[in-house]
């Protein structure tokens, strides 16, 4: 396995355009994780899935974005009527999430994450 | 709500020093903390991960601790070399999701 994989890496659009990311976790992982991240900023949580299962979105996820994990495989991220403001690098990352006893383990596995530029 | 921080935001050091990173977080009910490496218009890169049962853990020149009771995690780097320069991030995983601080941008310099 390659690693959790993002296409495109650079995507440039107009201002109310939609645009759609790609996610290809590790394999076996059954966790996927989107994160967005400024400059400066560390990443920002937006959403993640338990297998098929979208279990949690922030409050950053606006009505705009929507995000798939179709069969619990890849994932798509959509933006809807693009804005200045979503200018940002988008992180997929995945994870083995196991339950032990005395804690849980979940180690993520970052992609190169895809640079969107709203214009 | 978990909050993390990491001091400094910025270092520079010559080649050749240890150095300490500092990553700090508000709720210590952690899973496990996870420490990355970001170069600039990349990704995150894995360095080490830390069980919330563990103290410690090492990785050739890098080592990582944690005190769960004082919600602090360092990033020990040996010997910097200039190919260490890149910004340090520090995740810690609760609430089903990993919570980050801003980084350090380590400048290593020849």
């Amino acid at each position: 396995d390659t690693g959790v994989s993002q296409d495109p890496r650079h995507k440039i659009t107009k201002r109310g355009q939609n645009v759609t990311f790609r996610c290809d976790p590790i394999s076996e992982h059954n966790r996927l994780y989107w994160y967005r991240q400024t400059l400066g900023q560390g990443p920002e949580f937006l959403t993640y899935f338990q297998n098929e299962a979208q279990l949690e979105k922030s409050r950053l996820l606006s009505d705009r974005f929507s995000a798939e994990r179709p069969k619990g495989s890849f994932s798509t991220l959509e933006i809807q009527r693009t804005e200045q403001g979503d200018s940002a690098m988008y992180l997929c990352a995945s994870s083995l999430h196991q339950m032990k006893i005395g804690g849980s383990r979940s180690e993520a596995f970052f992609g190169q994450g895809t640079r969107l530029t709203v214009v | 709500k978990q909050e993390v921080t990491q001091i400094p935001a910025a270092l520079s050091v010559p080649e050749g020093e240890n150095l300490v990173l500092n990553c700090s977080f508000t709720d210590s009910a952690i899973y496990n903390l996870q420490w990355f490496r970001q170069d600039p218009g990349k990704g995150l890169t894995s360095l080490l991960l830390i069980q919330s049962s563990q103290r410690e853990q090492t990785s050739g020149r890098l080592n990582a601790s944690l005190d769960k009771s004082s919600g602090r995690s360092t990033l020990y780097i040996a010997a910097s070399q200039p190919g260490d320069s890149a910004t340090y991030l520090c995740a810690a995983y609760n609430f089903n999701k990993f919570y980050f601080g801003s980084g350090t941008k380590l400048n290593v310099k020849p």
